[in-house]
């Protein structure tokens, strides 16, 4: 009940493209969804963040969609570039992210140029 | 931007020694955290400390850990025997008055 399930594993997108990655939890105690992107040896880095009583947020180029029914929330990169490659995880916390999160698998981005 | 800070940033140990990983938080943060990451694989919670005592730890933070902050300024992650399966990279973090995380580092661990 603890697992949040992220998908795809990889992704390899041209210059420009939106990638999406997608994530599914089964807690609803969950309600703090935020995403960290991770470069080669170095640690998590926070990206954007939702609670469940908003549907979208959007920073920037980054936009995540939630959709409390089903459970699940995604990451959309608009004009994705080269130096977005990098390794995205979703995570899911209670009391608005002051405890343990949860992580995804993490899915590994390649925006070729 | 601050930044949490991990010392060492390799750490290679022998099965059943006891190793020490230190972190220096943001320094107006209140809450603390470790993870690790086992190569290839998510990250995952250990432990995390507030108002100098444990607030939550996983089942992987077993009796062969502690966590410690001995002078309000390091915060730091012991292991008493180390196991081949604690070969990870431990990273530390820290939180203010908002929910955002900062991660270090990491430190890569080799238990041989």
């Amino acid at each position: 009940q603890q697992q949040v399930k992220q998908s795809p594993q990889s992704l390899i997108v041209q210059k420009g493209g939106i990638p999406i990655i997608n994530c599914a939890y089964e807690n609803t105690a969950f309600d703090y969804f935020p995403w960290y992107q991770q470069f080669p040896g170095k640690g998590p880095a926070l990206l954007i963040a939702i609670r469940p009583d908003v549907s979208e947020k959007k920073e920037g180029r980054f936009t995540i969609s939630f959709n409390k029914s089903a459970k699940q929330f995604s990451l959309h990169i608009m004009d994705s570039q080269p130096g977005d490659s990098a390794t995205y995880f979703c995570a899911a916390s209670m009391d608005t992210g002051r405890r343990a999160l949860t992580f995804g698998s993490g899915t590994r981005l390649q925006v070729q140029p | 931007e601050p930044e949490v800070t991990q010392t060492p940033s390799h750490q290679v140990t022998q099965m059943g020694q006891e190793v020490i990983l230190r972190c220096v938080p943001i320094s107006n943060h209140l809450y603390f955290y470790w993870y690790r990451q086992i190569l290839g694989q998510k990250v995952e919670f250990l432990v995390s400390f507030y108002n100098n005592e444990i607030s939550e730890k996983s089942e992987i933070f077993d009796d062969q850990f502690s966590v410690e902050r001995p002078d309000g300024s390091n915060f730091t992650l012991k292991i008493r025997s180390t196991k081949l399966e604690d070969s990870a990279m431990y990273f530390c973090a820290s939180g203010g008055r908002v929910e955002k995380l900062f991660f270090g580092s990491g430190t890569q661990l080799s238990v041989l």
